[in-house]
């Protein structure tokens, strides 16, 4: 099946700094790619859609300028987190449709953050 | 709104069935899906039902789906260790069928 790579798979970084997480589709394209967001022992919660060659669509409540989304190619979506805050601490994870199907979203391993 | 209801905690025998149950309020969902999810890794798409369907077999699992109630279930048949996990029901819309609405999760615990 069809396999999304999300990177790095854990990171621990400094408060007020910045992490890029990247997520790619390795045997498909994806005009559209999506960022979700998992607190402890909860669902996941959409952030954005990320759109090939144009602007995310962000859910409610969600910062665009603190959760920067860019998706510069049809294999590639990144999510930077900017000034990093303990409470940003959280799973990250991004799934990814083929172009055409819709019947089944590919997610990636997800990534562990954690701010200190 | 869109909204997913799941139980949060289901214990089982290993060789027992198990049985998740799924609430969902939107009657426009096109397709409902199962994920399982092992801790500290990402989603693993278990099944999935179109929303014209009632039921799915797929070798030990059965997923059930009663429209008019807007009730979801997976039936995992003999029961083992490794279904230990978290299962989440998911579904998409009609309006945009990436963005899926998931469920709070069942942890789901097999005792041997």
């Amino acid at each position: 099946g069809a396999v999304v790579s999300q990177h790095p798979s854990r990171v621990i970084c400094k408060s007020g700094t910045s992490v890029k997480i990247e997520c790619r589709s390795l045997d498909f394209q994806a005009t559209t790619m999506f960022w979700y967001r998992q607190f402890p022992k909860q669902s996941l919660m959409l952030m954005a859609t990320s759109n090939e060659g144009s602007k995310a669509t962000y859910e409610q409540g969600v910062e665009k300028d603190k959760f920067l989304i860019n998706h510069a190619s049809l294999t590639l979506s990144t999510l930077t987190v900017t000034s990093a805050h303990p409470e940003d601490s959280s799973f990250y994870i991004c799934s990814a449709n083929a172009i055409g199907g819709y019947t089944e979203a590919f997610f990636g391993q997800g990534t562990r953050l954690t701010v200190v | 709104g869109e909204d997913v209801e799941q139980s949060l905690f289901l214990s089982v025998r290993e060789g027992d069935s198990s049985v998740i149950n799924c609430t969902y309020t939107d009657s426009s969902s096109t397709y409902l899906y199962w994920y399982k999810q092992e801790p500290g890794a990402g989603l693993q798409l278990l099944t999935y039902i179109f929303s014209n369907m009632d039921m799915k077999q797929d070798q030990r699992l059965t997923v059930l789906l009663n429209k008019k109630d807007k009730h979801l279930s997976l039936r995992i048949a003999d029961t083992q260790t490794g279904d230990s996990a978290i299962y989440f029901c998911a579904e998409t819309l009609s309006s945009n069928t990436g963005k899926l609405i998931f469920g709070q999760g069942t942890t789901l615990q097999v005792k041997p």
